[in-house]
């Protein structure tokens, strides 16, 4: 069965300094892995993905995140965090075939201290 | 303005009461999705549908029902078999082709009375 674990359910950093939100994968198979953002009682954004094509993926407003094999990660990094970027964000796996059955890890809130 | 709306933002149940949240969408997506989130949880599955007449059931199907009669629609009934329905509930579409790139719409919460 596929599944990811998100390692915090909150991470507290100042601004400008760097944000480091962490994700663990559980698959059969070479998964593809997403990030997508939650601000304050609204949709969710697609922040970044992964599909087997470079393990480094950049994405919107700065961030990016790593896809480990040998270590079965995928977190989420940004060199320098910004007010606006507080906000809830999820490690989603899509289960195989083509249903978009997304599977959500539980999320991490990011709080952003000025 | 192509995107995904739904209403209301706001939902109240009385006991025993079946609600319906609107989702549409304008972006011609066959692809639609219902979660549930509640609070320290990710979003869960409720049902699904990748062509008008036909949807399947996610992950906590139990006291809800849907309907696809148009591309454009998807509304959710929250009926009063299902016993803790006070969540955040969001909709989702995406292309048939692109299903991994789903696009939300702002959520509606329901509250039970």
């Amino acid at each position: 069965a596929q599944s990811v674990t998100q390692l915090d359910s909150h991470v507290s950093v100042s601004e400008g300094t760097p944000v480091l939100l962490r994700c663990n994968y559980s698959s059969s198979y070479s998964p593809s892995l997403f990030w997508y953002v939650q601000h304050p009682n609204k949709g969710l954004q697609l922040l970044l993905k992964y599909t087997s094509a470079a393990t480094l993926v950049k994405g919107i407003n700065g961030f990016e995140a790593e896809f480990k094999k040998s270590e079965t990660s995928f977190h989420l990094t940004k060199p320098s965090a910004h007010m606006s970027d507080a906000a809830e964000y999820f490690c989603v796996v899509i289960l195989s075939g083509n249903t978009g059955k997304l599977i959500f890890g539980q999320g991490t809130t990011l709080q952003v201290k000025p | 303005d192509g995107g995904i709306t739904q209403s209301p933002k706001y939902l109240f149940r009385k006991e025993g009461q079946n609600v319906t949240l609107s989702c549409e969408q304008n972006l011609n997506h066959d692809a639609m999705y219902w979660y549930r989130q509640d609070p320290g949880q990710g979003l869960r599955l409720i049902y699904y549908s990748q062509i008008v007449n036909d949807f399947q059931k996610g992950d906590i199907a139990e006291g809800y029902s849907v309907s696809r009669e148009k591309k454009e629609s998807f509304p959710l009934t929250v009926t009063s078999a299902q016993k803790n329905p006070t969540a955040f509930y969001l909709c989702a579409s995406a292309t048939l082709t692109g299903v991994e790139t789903q696009y939300f719409g702002p959520g509606t919460r329901l509250l039970v009375l």
